[in-house]
């Protein structure tokens, strides 16, 4: 299940289980979606990305979901590895502007 | 290069000291952002530079943080009389921008302790 820790909050899952994080965006003109992965001590990375004319785009063991009308993002990892423990943040940008607005991020935990 | 280079990846310096970080972004993007990451927390947007343009400096937290980007290409991050608050994870991030934004790509930072 999900809790809140010190500063971000956390989903703790069973290795081979399904995680799936979620994300809130608030700019309804937001029309292009980032997840990033971010590993101790590195920058974060890029996993997978959706345009608001899609509503889920899937990579390898990795699928984005997009519900526009509640301006709602999740990612979602099939068969969750010990490799997948790390900070997953979204990013959005609106009308081709140049910036990315990034979420506060959710920290992922797999148990063996 | 291959992806944006940081330097240095840690850096100490003593409360009241200038230190200047360096950003090397993948050649041929023309955006480039400094972000800040406290511990455990998420990214803090502090500079966007984008082509010839002026620089979007809307994220800088005090007139001790500066920037700029020389030749269009590498970009040094300066904080004059460092204080312990400024201690963080600083990021650095390139993009190709072309009609649509794409993703960024992002160094590996540089961890500044402030002592």
């Amino acid at each position: 299940g999900e809790s809140v820790g010190l500063h971000l909050p956390t989903l703790s899952v069973q290795e081979g289980d399904n995680s799936i994080i979620n994300c809130a965006y608030s700019n309804s003109a937001s029309d292009y979606f980032i997840w990033y992965k971010q590993e101790s001590g590195k920058g974060p990375q890029f996993i997978i990305d959706i345009r608001s004319n899609m509503d889920k785009r899937q990579g390898q063991r990795v699928t984005v979901l997009l519900n526009k009308t509640v301006k709602h993002l999740s990612l979602q990892i099939a068969a969750t590895q010990p490799g997948d423990s790390a900070v997953y943040f979204c990013a959005e940008n609106a009308n081709a502007g140049n910036m990315l607005t990034f979420g506060g991020g959710t920290r992922l935990m797999v148990k063996p | 290069g291959a992806g944006v280079s940081q330097s240095p990846s840690n850096k100490v310096t003593e409360k009241g000291k200038d230190v200047e970080l360096r950003c090397d972004p993948i050649s041929g993007h023309t955006a480039l952002y400094w972000y800040r990451q406290s511990l455990g927390q998420g990214l803090e947007f502090l500079i966007y530079f984008q082509g010839n343009s002026a620089p979007d400096k809307s994220g800088l937290p005090s007139d001790r943080f500066s920037a700029e980007r020389t030749g269009g290409s590498v970009s040094t991050l300066t904080i004059q009389r460092t204080q312990q608050e400024d201690s963080a994870v600083y990021l650095c991030a390139s993009s190709l921008v072309s009609g649509n934004i794409y993703g960024y790509t992002f160094g590996s930072g540089t961890r500044l302790t402030v002592v």
